[in-house]
């Protein structure tokens, strides 16, 4: 069964510092996906990727928060200076069609103190 | 603002009988539903998607869509232990787009207990 892999599972950072979240979709897969889940509430859209181009963000994705596909493979996320409020699971996705149901990744459990 | 809605739970069932789990939505145009099954410290694996009214089965699992009442459910039979977790509703806003974003309800927790 495909997956999608994510590194690191736990990642601690101080406060203002920046961390990256990494992760490989499905090979096949053309949409990618960040969703957060802070402890105890609701998956939140973060942003969705698509043909090399952010296609739709949430609110939650400001300009602390930016995307790349640096190569065919990899898909990030990065945090520039995290905030208290940042700790949560951070679950990439993807999908081989818009509308498909996703297949997540196990998560990237993020702490910042 | 687009919700889904469910509730929390916790919904507890014995072994053998069908839970049922509900979620309601609240964007008219949505087209696609999706059920999730999400263990404790877990990523939310797929168990069903639905797209038209009606049923859609798959093994122990029957998805029912009434977009006239714009009302997903899930049910279960035979539950087991091994289904006891959270159950996430997922409603896929196109917003004019193929991009899927998925608008997740607050979950349900369901408890089989043997």
């Amino acid at each position: 069964e495909p997956e999608v892999t994510q590194t690191p599972s736990h990642q601690v950072t101080q406060m203002g510092q920046e961390v990256i979240l990494r992760c490989v979709p499905i090979s096949n897969h053309l949409y990618f996906y960040w969703y957060r889940q802070i402890l105890g509430q609701k998956v939140e859209f973060l942003v969705s990727f698509y043909n090399n181009e952010i296609s739709e963000k949430s609110e939650i994705f400001d300009d602390q928060f930016s995307v790349e596909r640096p190569d065919g493979s990899n898909f990030t996320l990065k945090i520039r200076s995290t905030k208290l409020e940042d700790s949560a699971m951070y679950f990439c996705a993807s999908s081989q069609q818009g509308s498909d149901g996703y297949t997540f990744g196990s998560g990237t459990r993020l702490t910042v103190v | 603002q687009k919700e889904v809605e469910q509730n929390s739970g916790p919904l507890s069932v014995p072994e053998g009988a069908i839970a049922s789990l509900n979620c309601t939505y609240s964007d008219r145009v949505s087209q696609s539903f999706f059920w999730y099954r999400q263990y404790s410290g877990k990523s939310p694996e797929l168990i069903m998607s639905i797209y038209s009214n009606g049923d859609k089965e798959d093994g122990r699992f029957t998805a029912q869509l009434n977009k006239a009442s714009q009302y997903v459910s899930l049910l279960i039979r035979d539950s087991q232990p091994s289904d006891s977790a959270t159950y996430l509703c997922a409603d896929r806003n196109a917003g004019g787009t193929s991009y899927g974003k998925l608008t997740f309800g607050q979950g349900t927790i369901l408890t089989v207990h043997p």
